[in-house]
């Protein structure tokens, strides 16, 4: 199985900071990464596909890099809305399999 | 757009079975594949299994590969996962979501299981 490495586990960041979340993958998926942002009660949304690929509706302050084992999700400009958990996710291949997630909270 | 409607909650008694249903509406011309995720509370996403809805294949996670089972109705576009056997660390929210790039998912089914 892919093991899929998120860091920082929690971070607490100001509105308009830069926030960068980081995500390794065990060995190369290419770029068949996705992020997920998941608030309390709620069912995870779509931010990113495809490593770098905006889900339609998302805002531009979301950005995703990468590609092999390492990828990276910017949040340029945080917003109050932007608290939550953040999940990465491979599916390169079976089992498909989620980071550990990253919980941002706006100071 | 696509949406998809889940099954409401669920209580059920440990040995039990439970039968999630996710109900596609909207643009259903397209048909996607389907995968299942669940999240206990105050924890992480954990893959289920996937099933293609055209050829009804499907590819088991191994930790549920005895437990589980994915089935689809075509002409009600209604997807379902079937756990058997249950516990209580079975208890989580159960999620249905379409072939990653979509997107979409499920409003989420929460699966009790206590005696």
């Amino acid at each position: 199985d892919i093991q899929m490495t998120q860091s920082p586990s929690s971070l607490s960041a100001s509105v308009g900071d830069r926030v960068t979340i980081t995500c390794r993958a065990s060995q190369g998926i290419s770029n068949w990464l996705a992020w997920y942002q998941q608030k309390p009660e709620q069912a995870p949304k779509s931010l990113i596909y495809g490593a770098s690929s905006l889900q339609s509706g998302v805002p531009s302050r979301f950005s995703g890099s990468g590609s092999g084992t390492d990828f990276t999700l910017t949040i340029s400009g945080l917003q109050p809305e932007d608290f939550g958990t953040y999940y990465c996710q491979q599916y390169d291949s079976y089992p498909l399999t989620f980071g550990g997630g990253t919980k941002v909270e706006i100071k | 757009q696509v949406q998809l409607v889940q099954s409401g909650a669920e209580v059920k008694k440990p040995g039990a079975s439970v039968k999630v249903s996710c109900r596609a509406s909207g643009d259903t011309s397209t048909s996607y594949d389907i995968n299942w995720v669940r999240q206990a509370t105050g924890q992480g996403l954990e893959w289920m299994g996937w099933m293609n809805p055209n050829s009804g294949k499907t590819v088991y996670a191994q930790r549920f590969q005895d437990r589980v089972t994915m089935t689809r109705n075509t002409s009600t576009s209604t997807a379902y996962l079937e756990l058997s056997s249950l516990r209580s660390d079975d208890t989580a929210v159960y999620y249905c979501t379409l072939s990653t790039s979509t997107g979409h998912w499920g409003q989420g089914t929460l699966v009790t299981v206590s005696s």
